[in-house]
């Protein structure tokens, strides 16, 4: 199963642009990249996924390198509720079923 | 749409007593997944099921933890007796079948004195 490295922590001012990036050099080709966050206390919430193309919702943008090495996940503008714990998971099928393997993602906080 | 319910959302109990959580997914996903998370790490897979059957237990500490879905909605996971490592936060998830994206529940954070 492929692993992911993220910043430990990262700090984004109200209003801009927060650009998580994560890496996965092991990635296979039909391994999908994930993104969860999770708020203080609450369950891990989905955002967003890709296999090769961009993607977007409308919570995130994923971008991922045509190499497929490496990925970065944009919120737009961020908020203060955007302070959480943001998970890059690449996905794996094991026994016929896609598993997550988290790792311990990138502590983001969004300042006033 | 209802999301991923459990209950209860915090339990504390002295080391040696059982315990029991319970998980209500979210209506139709036939695949269910009980995670631990410890303090400050992610969540890690303890069980999967495909309706009704246990289809990946092997991180489940099968000494101490049991886990059920009866009737293929469901789910309860048990662990007797609880010992002080237990203490974490147990998370349900259900997708709407095995290659589907994972929808987690709020989880209940266990303390074990």
């Amino acid at each position: 199963d492929a692993k992911t490295t993220q910043p430990t922590s990262m700090d984004c001012a109200e209003g801009r642009a927060a650009n998580l990036p994560c890496n996965h050099s092991t990635i296979s080709g039909n391994e999908y990249v994930y993104w969860y966050r999770q708020i203080h206390s609450q369950g891990p919430q989905y955002i967003i996924h890709g296999l090769k193309n961009n993607e977007t919702n409308e919570m995130a943008s994923l971008i991922i390198t045509e190499d497929r090495k490496s990925s970065t996940l944009i919120l737009p503008h961020a908020t203060l509720r955007d302070t959480a714990v943001y998970y890059c998971i690449v996905s794996f099928t094991q026994g016929g079923s896609e598993k997550l393997v988290f790792g311990k993602g990138t502590k983001l906080t969004v300042n006033p | 749409e209802a999301g991923v319910v459990q209950s209860p959302r915090y339990k504390i109990i002295e080391k040696k007593q059982p315990v029991a959580f319970w998980c209500n997914p979210i209506s139709g996903h036939n695949t269910l997944y009980w995670y631990l998370q410890n303090l400050g790490q992610g969540p890690e897979l303890l069980i999967r099921y495909e309706n009704e059957e246990a289809v990946d237990d092997s991180q489940l500490p099968k000494d101490r933890f049991s886990a059920e879905r009866l009737k293929g909605v469901d789910s309860t996971l048990k662990i007797q007796p609880a010992e002080l490592g237990d203490s974490a936060v147990y998370l349900c998830a259900s997708s709407l079948n095995r290659v589907e994206t994972q929808y987690f529940g709020p989880g209940t954070r266990l303390l074990v004195l």
